[in-house]
């Protein structure tokens, strides 16, 4: 079946530090992939997506490269902020099928 | 477009008794998804309906949960009774997702926050 798999957080930055969020997963034929994004208190909101190889999405300085030889769709950013501080879901959907989400990954940045 | 609607936002109750959650999804959007959120399971799809019909009710959690779809504008998931662990966020969710279109993400409402007492 299909499935994702997030490194484990936390993950705790200094402010403009390199991020990379690592997301990998498993599934038949050709996925789209997204990055979700949840803000303390609120629901989830679209960070990102890509639906073919190669792809890259991004969005608010947020990029992440749909690799179907690693089956990764890693998150990165250059330079974090403290208000990027959120949990960060890895998601798939298939064909005619639901979407399946990661275990989300806690960013805190501090200043 | 106003988004996912639901309400109420906050619900505190009493063990033993009925809870009903409700959902107004995207206008348009022909899939909809009822979510639980804890610090401990993380977050979990309880059911999903296509076009108003449930089809995976797999991760209701047992028989106190239900969940209806009377049309395309509205949805309930229903608790009853209530016990304290069911405490958690609720989110209901829409996607337009017919055959061919599986790049449509999903939009989520802002949740329902149900503390059990």
């Amino acid at each position: 079946g299909n499935s994702v798999t997030q490194m484990e957080g936390p993950v705790t930055l200094s402010e403009e530090a390199f991020l990379t969020i690592n997301c990998t997963y498993t599934a038949t034929g050709y996925p789209s992939l997204f990055w979700y994004v949840q803000y303390p208190g609120e629901g989830l909101q679209l960070l990102l997506k890509a639906t073919k190889a190669d792809d890259k999405g991004s969005n608010k300085g947020f990029e992440a490269t749909y690799r179907k030889e690693t089956t990764s769709f890693h998150l990165e950013k250059g330079s974090v902020q403290v208000s990027d501080s959120a949990v960060y879901f890895c998601a798939l959907r298939n064909y005619g099928q639901n979407f399946v989400f990661g275990p989300g990954t806690r960013l805190s940045v501090l200043p | 477009d106003a988004g996912v609607i639901q309400s109420p936002r906050h619900e505190v109750t009493e063990m033993g008794q009925e809870v009903t959650l409700r959902c107004k999804p995207i206008s348009g959007h022909d899939y909809l998804f009822w979510y639980r959120q804890t610090m401990m399971r993380g977050l979990e799809l309880l059911i999903y309906f296509n076009n108003n019909v449930p089809i995976d009710d797999s991760g209701m959690p047992e028989d106190r949960f239900s969940a209806k779809m009377p049309n395309a504008s509205f949805s309930t998931l229903k608790i009853q009774p209530s016990e304290p662990r069911d405490s958690a966020v609720y989110f209901c969710a829409s996607s337009s997702g017919t055959s061919g279109r599986r790049g449509n993400e999903q939009f989520f409402g802002p949740g329902t926050r149900l503390t059990v007492l």
